[in-house]
């Protein structure tokens, strides 16, 4: 079974609506991390988590809100989706303390096209 | 602007010989340093790391150089096979961002038989 999941695996929507990305982990990882992957750009942070109760922006969170529900489960929303955020979405988890400093591990990711 | 960049979009080698692929940086906090590779329809995978207290990092058939007054690292694959067809990214942090990552642009390698 997969450590990190993400759902749905492809999405495709409409300017103007509401959707959530989920993400999932069984790594017990305390960090978990959402970036956007558009081509020839390579991947940009949108939030991330140290623990439940940390929220933190990256470098590209405007559009974009997060939850995490609990040390496993954190999801991304895109609160009116618009067509500029038609990317591949990952999900990542991270716990330096067991791992070694800032080893990520990621989901499959999410395809999402805003029509 | 963009701290960490990978120059060549895309790159092809025979079966058996090395591939080099080649990441540069600006930010001169960065002291940790990784290479993940990416399949198509799958997330990144972490393949190896250096600490800038390294010059040098090994593991199998993948080796990282650091060059640190030139702000360039590598990734070697001796000997590349077909399996190793992926898209490379290096990625970079600093101590102070904690375990922030930023990411380069991206190398498709292709290992040709």
């Amino acid at each position: 079974d997969a450590d990190v999941t993400q759902t749905p695996r492809n999405r495709i929507t409409k300017t103007g609506k509401r959707i959530m990305l989920e993400c999932s982990q069984t790594k017990g990882h305390d960090r978990m991390y959402w970036y956007r992957q558009d081509p020839g750009l390579g991947l940009q942070l949108i939030y991330y988590s140290f623990d439940v109760k940390d929220i933190n922006k990256g470098e590209i969170s405007d559009g974009y809100s997060v939850s995490r529900q609990a040390q496993a489960k954190f999801s991304l929303s895109l609160e009116s989706a618009i067509p500029n955020q038609t990317a591949l979405y990952f999900c990542a988890t991270s716990d330096p303390s067991r791992e070694g400093r800032e080893t990520q591990y990621f989901g499959p990711g999410t395809r999402l096209l805003v029509l | 602007d963009q701290q960490v960049k990978q120059n060549s979009p895309s790159l092809s080698v025979q079966e058996g010989r090395i591939s080099i692929l080649n990441c540069d940086y600006t930010n001169s906090m960065f002291d940790y340093f990784l290479w993940y590779k990416k399949y198509p329809a799958e997330g990144p995978t972490f393949l190896i790391s250096i600490s800038s207290i390294k010059d040098k990092n090994e593991d199998g058939r993948f080796t990282v150089f650091l060059n640190k007054s030139a702000k360039h690292l590598s990734l070697h694959i001796v000997p590349s096979q077909p399996g190793d067809s992926a898209v490379y990214f290096c990625a970079a942090s600093e101590e102070t961002s904690g375990s922030r990552l930023t990411f380069g642009e991206g190398t498709q390698l292709t290992v040709n038989p």
